[in-house]
């Protein structure tokens, strides 16, 4: 059981909006620990979408942004595409001193 | 742009230690931190830990491990080399994962992982 919790699968039509969500506690993300988002697609190594909560690296679309409120952050993709199908993490880091990462929801373009 | 490539054997046998090497390209490997990162196949994500390289022999090697892992894991590193490595011992079924290594980004509040390797399936059985 993972220490942040996403839900398992999300999914949306092309061109909407959707939201995947990650809970924490006042131990990580209540904290005041950064969030940080990846994106895994099938058999490769998981990719940096979203770091610090709300900014994205070079390269990443403006359609995908993140947010954080008190013990919980979210990650919201708009315009959705084939291609955003794929499955995603939050991570940030526990009290406990560890890494910590949300269990990964996947994602699926209908 | 930096680039990450782990080596070793992909079959560990039950109670032995599992080894594995991190090749970094494109970039320099000093004066940053150093991750693994393991998945179970369908699984989630969980960090191993980290060690912090440098050209001042003061400072490389330092590490920080996963509580839950810090009794079996040993991690080092060898600048001249541009490699970090991992070290778990009394492996079981268990610790059937991919590992990827990945650099070590800081944020104010902590850190995160811009650049990762391609990974390495790890399989544990006799």
């Amino acid at each position: 059981q993972s220490v942040l919790t996403q839900p398992p699968s999300v999914s949306g039509a092309p061109g909407q909006r959707v939201t995947i969500s990650c809970t924490g506690s006042s131990s990580n993300i209540g904290a005041g620990y950064d969030v940080h988002w990846y994106r895994q697609l099938p058999g490769t190594a998981p990719k940096l979408l979203i770091y610090s909560n709300t900014n994205r690296p070079s390269g990443v679309p403006d359609r995908f942004s993140g947010s954080k409120s008190g013990t919980s952050a979210s990650l919201a993709i708009t315009g959705l595409q084939a291609e955003d199908e794929a499955d995603y993490y939050c991570q940030s880091y526990d009290s406990s001193l560890s890494v910590v990462f949300g269990g990964g929801t996947k994602l699926t373009v209908l | 742009q930096v680039q990450l490539q782990e080596s070793g054997p992909g079959l560990v046998k039950p109670s032995e230690t599992l080894s594995l090497t991190c090749t970094v390209s494109g970039g320099s490997i000093s004066n940053y931190f150093w991750s693994w990162i393991r998945q179970p196949a369908g699984k989630g994500l969980e960090w191993i830990g980290r060690i912090y390289s440098s050209e001042d022999t003061n400072y490389s090697g330092s590490t920080n491990y996963n509580p839950s892992l810090r009794s079996r894991v040993t991690m080092s590193v060898d600048t001249s080399k541009r490699q970090f490595s991992l070290k778990l011992s009394s492996v079981t079924a268990a610790d059937t994962a991919v590992y990827f290594c990945a650099r070590v980004a800081l944020s104010s509040g902590f850190f995160y992982f811009d650049f990762w390797g391609q990974g390495a399936l790890v399989t544990v059985s006799s």
